[in-house]
């Protein structure tokens, strides 16, 4: 049972803008910011947004981030077959003093 | 750009000490903006965060509940690495062992734990 809730799966078409939903509490969420991270088949996984909406150098801007509250989002606009890979959010929890996670969301692009 | 390089044998029988190393370039070990984390991920545990070595004018280390007691992340300086020792491991400690400062992460180390 993961600390942040994220739906298991997601999909979407070519050039579709899918969202992934990520929900927390007061205690992580709610007092610290957000990364999001992409990982494919038997690789580690990327960071895709960290500090809730920032993209690291490289990311396409079609990757977004937000967060409202104990809950945030990642957003991917017009999206590619090569989206398709898991993904998930982290962010610090000070109640735990630990590094939470998601349990990941599998996007499927059909 | 900072790389992490991670190194450790991939099988450990039961009861015995599982040991990585994560050999960092590009940064220092003693950075005092960054902290060096090792996370596990298994099918059934899922991304697994185990805990973090960081410098802030001197040494801290946090651990994860979960493995408090067996868990030991120990920075080496002189290597410029950082490293992972969990004790009295089972087979549910077989999982794909990360190292990573939670922007940049290592390729990833699969341990077995098994006789």
């Amino acid at each position: 049972q993961s600390v942040l809730t994220q739906p298991p799966s997601a999909s979407g078409t070519p050039g579709q803008r899918v969202t992934i939903s990520c929900s927390g509490s007061s205690s992580n969420i709610g007092r610290n910011t957000v990364n999001w991270y992409q990982q494919f088949p038997g690789t580690a996984p990327k960071l895709l947004i960290h500090s809730n909406n920032q993209r690291p150098s490289g990311v396409p801007d079609r990757f977004s981030g937000s967060k409202s509250g104990t809950s945030a989002s990642l957003a991917i606009s017009g999206l590619h077959s090569e989206d398709e890979a898991d993904y998930y959010c982290a962010a610090w929890d000070d109640s735990l003093i630990a590094w939470v996670f998601g349990g990941g969301t599998k996007l499927t692009v059909l | 750009q900072v790389q992490l390089q991670q190194s450790g044998p991939g099988l450990v029988k039961p009861s015995q000490t599982l040991s990585l190393t994560c050999s960092i370039s590009g940064d220092s070990v003693s950075s005092k903006s960054a902290a060096w984390n090792w996370i596990r991920q298994s099918p059934s545990r899922g991304l697994e965060w185990l805990g973090r070595t960081y410098y802030r004018s001197k040494w801290f280390n946090e651990y994860a509940v979960s493995v408090k007691g067996r868990v030991k992340i120990n920075p080496d300086t002189s290597k410029n690495q950082f490293s992972l020792q969990l004790n009295s491991v089972t087979p549910e400690d077989t999982a794909v062992y990360y190292c990573t400062s939670m922007d940049v992460w290592g390729k990833g180390t699969t341990v077995t734990v098994s006789s």
